[in-house]
């Protein structure tokens, strides 16, 4: 099994809609997470981390249930500009910065 | 600072040949990683540094697969001999000694084809 599995789709979506993209993640002792967003053909960047009480920055929402092992990224009133690949992120050992990546889910916004 | 800088961006090589690939940590970062990535596998971590020393190598794949960081500046990521399935983006990255939250810095990538 994978550390850190995600749907990589893709999401097919109309400019405006709301979409959520999920992530489960092995390693209970796990203690930082993140959603990063890779461009075709670019590196990844960090697009927000993930708090045990939910956090939201603008139209992105992300939620962390550790009872389940579950992250989640909501994106709502999608952008054409929000076509991306979104890489869920979890850093297993917090003393080492180490970082273990899903597979990534893309999306891909439509007008 | 210009972030993480990687060289070359492409390296068309024949199979057997040597690669090496290079990186060049943002000044002042702690860890650096080596990634590889393809369609078929994403993202994965083949081995990081923390000052200087390698921590965790587990994910080097074989022994055709080296990296050293000679200084806090500079490090290298070797196969030799290559192969057609070493083919993929190398990816380095670099990030301050965790304290909660650790961003990691991407370089842009090296996209390495073995023929």
């Amino acid at each position: 099994r994978k550390e850190v599995e995600q749907d990589p789709g893709p999401f097919n979506v109309p400019e405006g809609a709301t979409v959520a993209f999920n992530c489960t993640y092995s390693n209970s002792a796990s203690q930082s997470f993140f959603w990063y967003r890779q461009d075709c053909r670019k590196e990844p960047k960090l697009l927000m981390s993930v708090y045990s009480s939910g956090n939201e920055d603008g139209r992105f929402t992300a939620q962390l249930n550790r009872a389940s092992q579950y992250i989640s990224l909501l994106i709502r009133d999608s952008k054409l500009s929000d076509s991306a690949t979104y890489l869920c992120v979890v850093n297993a050992e917090s003393n080492t910065g180490k970082l273990i990546f899903g597979q990534g889910t893309t999306l891909q916004v439509k007008p | 600072d210009a972030g993480v800088i990687q060289s070359p961006r492409h390296e068309v090589t024949e199979m057997g040949q040597e690669v090496t690939l290079r990186c060049k940590p943002i000044s002042g970062h702690d860890y650096l990683f080596w990634y590889r990535q393809t369609m078929m596998r994403g993202l994965e971590l083949l081995i990081y540094f923390n000052n200087n020393v390698p921590i965790d190598d587990s994910g080097m794949p074989e022994d055709r697969f080296s990296a050293k960081m000679p200084n806090a500046s500079f490090s290298t990521l070797k196969i030799q001999p290559s192969e057609p399935r070493d083919s993929a983006v190398y990816f380095c990255a670099s990030s301050l000694r965790p304290a909660g939250a650790p961003e990691a810095f991407f370089g842009q990538g090296t996209r390495l084809t073995v023929v």
